[in-house]
């Protein structure tokens, strides 16, 4: 298995630009989820999704669109990216609630909007 | 709303000496509690969870960590540290709506 892959590992955007990052699992999760990871904060939740064709706001969604056609995808969209998105994003996927819980974690996107 | 404090944002410690994370958490019913590890320019990995039973959990990398109900916390240890341990520690807490709560993270440098 692949476990969860994401692309690109590297871009740069300028403000108002848009663009999908991709995210994949090959272990039929259900639930999958986005963050952002920014110095002294953590990980904030953006996003996440507990089926194909469902999902749900997170912590921080303004900015970002989701959807959730196949098992196996969840792109994250920035429709007008802003430097406030500067960040590195991880894409995360787990059985759900009802399994062990543990979630998979991909290696991650580095975003830098200038 | 669940919250997790990680107090400690950077330690130092010698390679062979004791580990003792700190993590304080928030949450109104019995918790579901990690802690994850994050190595320079990776994802995150699990190193151990806590769902229920015995209050003293065994991960990997030869780390445990201790859920203690009355002080609401669950400290990551290690008895003797390798430089190969220094990377960022992610405590978090869950439950039943399937989304987990993050703290900001622990950051671990060793030196010799």
């Amino acid at each position: 298995n692949a476990g969860v892959t994401q692309t690109p590992k590297f871009q740069v955007l300028k403000t108002g630009q848009s663009m999908t990052l991709q995210c994949a699992q090959d272990m039929n999760h259900e639930y999958m989820s986005w963050y952002r990871q920014d110095p002294g904060m953590g990980l904030r939740l953006i996003h996440y999704s507990v089926g194909a064709g469902i999902t749900d706001q997170g912590e921080v969604p303004n900015g970002y669109n989701v959807s959730r056609s196949t098992t196996e995808d969840f792109p994250l969209r920035l429709l007008s990216a802003a430097p406030s998105q500067t960040s590195v994003y991880f894409c995360a996927s787990s059985y759900g609630v009802s399994k062990s819980y543990e979630q998979y974690f991909g290696p991650g996107t580095r975003l830098t909007v200038t | 709303a669940q919250s997790v404090t990680q107090p400690d944002i950077h330690i130092t410690v010698s390679e062979g000496a004791s580990l003792e994370l700190r993590c304080n958490y928030s949450y109104g019913a019995t918790p579901y509690l990690f802690w994850y590890v994050q190595s320079p320019g990776q994802g995150l990995q699990l190193l151990l969870k806590y769902f229920s039973g015995d209050t003293l959990v065994q991960g990997i990398k030869g780390f445990e960590a201790e859920f203690k109900r009355s002080q609401s916390s669950f400290n990551l240890r290690k008895p003797s540290v390798h430089w190969s341990d220094a990377a960022e520690y992610f405590c978090a807490v869950g439950g039943g709506n399937e989304k987990l709560t993050f703290g900001t993270g622990t950051r671990l440098t060793i030196i010799p």
